[in-house]
């Protein structure tokens, strides 16, 4: 089965200390990957994505992503956390076969806690 | 990005009572969009993927007639919530893909009293 885990409920961190948010996938083919972010009440806001190419990917508000396609894995990084980076974060997959309507597979979601 | 617009964020209803909810792509045609729940500090699940010109498409254990959704234009998705009981207080977001993305309207907050 498909699937996308985001093995920590929850990750807290010191404000100006780097964060790391963690997920894995369990796709076949070549997925395309998404990082997504969730404040209290609202959609989901885009941060970055991995399509193809260098595997160092850097998206919104200083966030980076590496795929290891080995690991499976596209963690989510950040040199410097802020406060106002607390919120839930998705992990998320698209099958990039054809046919494909851009249906996305999401983590369970890791709440950041980043503290003053 | 592109944008979808969603609408209410926020309604209150009464049981029994049908909840409309609107999703628009505004600046972007979407042949498909995708209707979401998401249960307090959970991840979003899919109910149901929306198809402009045909019938949408429910993911298992989902009513479709407790759930309907019509996909009118290329940029109009609604998700109508009938009968509606407390049990179906929730959060629904939709989205619509646009290129290799996925954009997110602002969700909306059903409470059924």
């Amino acid at each position: 089965a498909q699937s996308v885990a985001q093995p920590e409920d929850q990750v807290n961190v010191a404000e100006g200390n780097p964060l790391t948010v963690k997920c894995t996938y369990s796709v076949s083919g070549n997925p395309y990957l998404f990082w997504y972010v969730q404040y209290p009440n609202r959609g989901l806001q885009f941060l970055l994505k991995y399509i193809t190419g260098d595997n160092l990917v850097k998206g919104s508000y200083g966030f980076e992503a590496e795929f290891n396609k080995s690991q499976t894995s596209f963690h989510l990084k950040k040199p410097s956390a802020l406060v106002s980076d607390s919120a839930l974060y998705f992990c998320a997959v698209r099958l990039s076969r054809s046919g494909n309507t851009g249906k996305l597979i999401f983590g369970q979601g890791t709440t950041l806690q980043v503290k003053p | 990005g592109a944008v979808v617009s969603q609408h209410p964020s926020r309604v209150i209803c009464k049981s029994g009572t049908s909840v409309k909810i609107e999703c628009r792509s505004l600046d972007f045609q979407a042949t498909t969009m995708f209707w979401y729940r998401q249960f307090p500090k959970q991840s979003l699940m899919l109910m149901a993927t929306s198809n402009e010109g045909s019938k949408a498409t429910y993911e298992q254990g989902v009513e479709k007639d407790k759930f309907l959704i019509n996909h009118a234009s290329l940029t109009l998705s609604t998700l109508t919530v009938t009968s509606a009981h407390p049990e179906d207080s929730s959060f629904y977001i939709c989205s619509a893909p646009e290129g290799t993305e996925a954009f997110f309207g602002q969700g909306t907050r059903l409470t059924v009293v």
